[in-house]
């Protein structure tokens, strides 16, 4: 069965501690992996999509990891305004996608 | 200005009671998808539409119904036989490289 796993499930740091959020996956064939940013009350935000293992994308203070088991989103010098739900979602061969539960982040200043 | 919109922001049910939420799209995009999201859980589908007059069923499908009579729009109303729909409902449509842009949500309430 296919499955998407986010963790940890909550993270908290402090203005310019720098983490990564991991999304691990077992999935029959990836057709892609998909980094959303969702804040309290609204609908998620495209961040990246990555394909292949080795691809790196970057965004600001994000960096979304590739590998054939997992990605990793990393924070670099993070500020209270990263404070948000980090969703990650994989398609699989026929065109579903498949959502983790997401980490919660919360920066502090 | 390009997007998805949903309405309305708040929705009240009552027992027994259809309601349908709203989903519009200008971005063009063929394939629209409604979600339900609950806390702790991850998006789980509910109905896709790849096309105009075409539909179908995602994972938890029960209690729901839609339509898909134009482009832009894709209803979805959720009827008295879900007996647990308080939750937070995404629609979202897909555009290039399959990825899939949400609207703002509805946040469903039982009275």
């Amino acid at each position: 069965e296919d499955q998407v796993t986010q963790s940890p499930e909550a993270l908290r740091l402090q203005e310019g501690e720098s983490s990564s959020l991991n999304c691990s996956y077992t999935v029959s064939g990836l057709r892609g992996l998909f980094w959303y940013r969702q804040d309290p009350g609204k609908g998620p935000e495209f961040l990246f999509t990555l394909y292949s293992a080795g691809e790196e994308k970057e965004k600001e203070r994000l960096k979304a990891t590739l590998t054939k088991k997992e990605s990793f989103l990393h924070i670099t010098a993070p500020k209270p305004e990263d404070s948000a739900t980090y969703l990650c979602a994989v398609r699989v061969n026929n065109n579903d996608m498949r959502f983790g539960a997401g980490t919660r982040l919360t920066v502090k200043p | 200005d390009g997007g998805i919109t949903q309405s309305p922001k708040y929705l009240f049910r009552k027992e027994g009671q259809n309601v349908t939420l709203s989903c519009e799209q200008n971005l063009n995009h063929d394939a629209m998808y409604w979600y339900r999201q609950d806390p702790g859980q991850g998006l789980r589908l509910i109905y896709y539409s790849q096309i105009v007059n075409d539909f179908q069923k995602g994972d938890i499908a029960e209690g729901y119904s839609v339509s898909r009579e134009k482009k832009e729009s894709f209803p979805l109303t959720v009827t008295s036989a879900q007996k647990n729909p308080t939750a937070f409902y995404l629609c979202a449509s897909r555009g290039q490289q399959e990825t899939q842009y949400f609207g703002p949500g509805t946040r469903l309430l039982v009275l």
